[in-house]
């Protein structure tokens, strides 16, 4: 069963700055990775969709890129703002899981003013 | 912005109880999801719908049933609520043809049983 692990699980940041949160998987054989935000007893907002033929996707102040064949994505945020303060999920649409996703546990980000 | 609803946000109901939750999208795809997640965990995925009269278990058992009668509406089904269903359970939708489809969820109802 494929595995998704992100680090940091918890990160705090003073405003403005940039950061690099972690997603790894054990199984190359996807059709895509997404990114969410969750905010406190909210559902998921989804920032980005990469395609296993893409290697990075932007929007915004928002990069993801996507590694595929060493099962690794980074979700890059330029000049952090106490807004961005949220859980941050990657997911993975494996080949063999219909239309399903596999989440992380999500990294918690705070951003102080 | 994606129009999926849930509904109740928050409900607290009494061991033995019959609960349904409601999901329903505007958005008119034809593929959608129930995820439960508890505090601090991955959510993991309890059911799905590929279309109208298309259900399949998820890869974590659960005791709730789903329905999908109509596109838009796939509603989820405790028969009998117990304590160890208290969670947060999240409905989700996606299109698109083949395989690339993005996954838009709903704000969540959060469960508790007493």
């Amino acid at each position: 069963k494929q595995e998704v692990t992100q680090i940091p699980a918890a990160l705090s940041v003073p405003e403005g700055e940039n950061l690099v949160l972690n997603c790894s998987f054990t199984d190359s054989a996807i059709y895509n990775l997404q990114w969410f935000r969750q905010d406190p007893g909210k559902g998921l907002t989804s920032l980005l969709l990469i395609q296993s033929s893409q290697r990075e996707q932007t929007s915004g102040r928002l990069n993801a890129s996507l590694d595929k064949s060493s099962g690794r994505s980074t979700l890059y945020i330029a000049a952090s703002q106490p807004g961005d303060s949220a859980t941050y999920l990657c997911a993975v649409r494996p080949w063999n899981s219909g239309y399903a996703l596999n989440f992380g546990k999500g990294t918690s980000l705070l951003v102080t003013p | 912005e994606a129009d999926i609803y849930q509904t109740p946000r928050y409900l607290v109901i009494g061991t033995g109880k019959k609960i349904t939750l409601e999901c329903s999208q505007t958005m008119g795809h034809d593929k959608m999801y129930w995820y439960q997640q508890d505090p601090g965990m991955e959510l993991h995925l309890i059911h799905y719908s590929y279309g109208v009269n298309s259900t399949e278990k998820g890869d974590l058992s659960s005791e709730s049933t789903v329905s999908r009668i109509r596109t838009e509406h796939f509603p989820l089904t405790l028969e009998s609520a117990r304590p160890s269903h208290t969670s947060q359970y999240l409905c989700a939708s996606s299109a698109g043809l083949g395989i690339s489809g993005e996954q838009y969820f709903g704000p969540g109802t959060r469960l508790t049983v007493t």
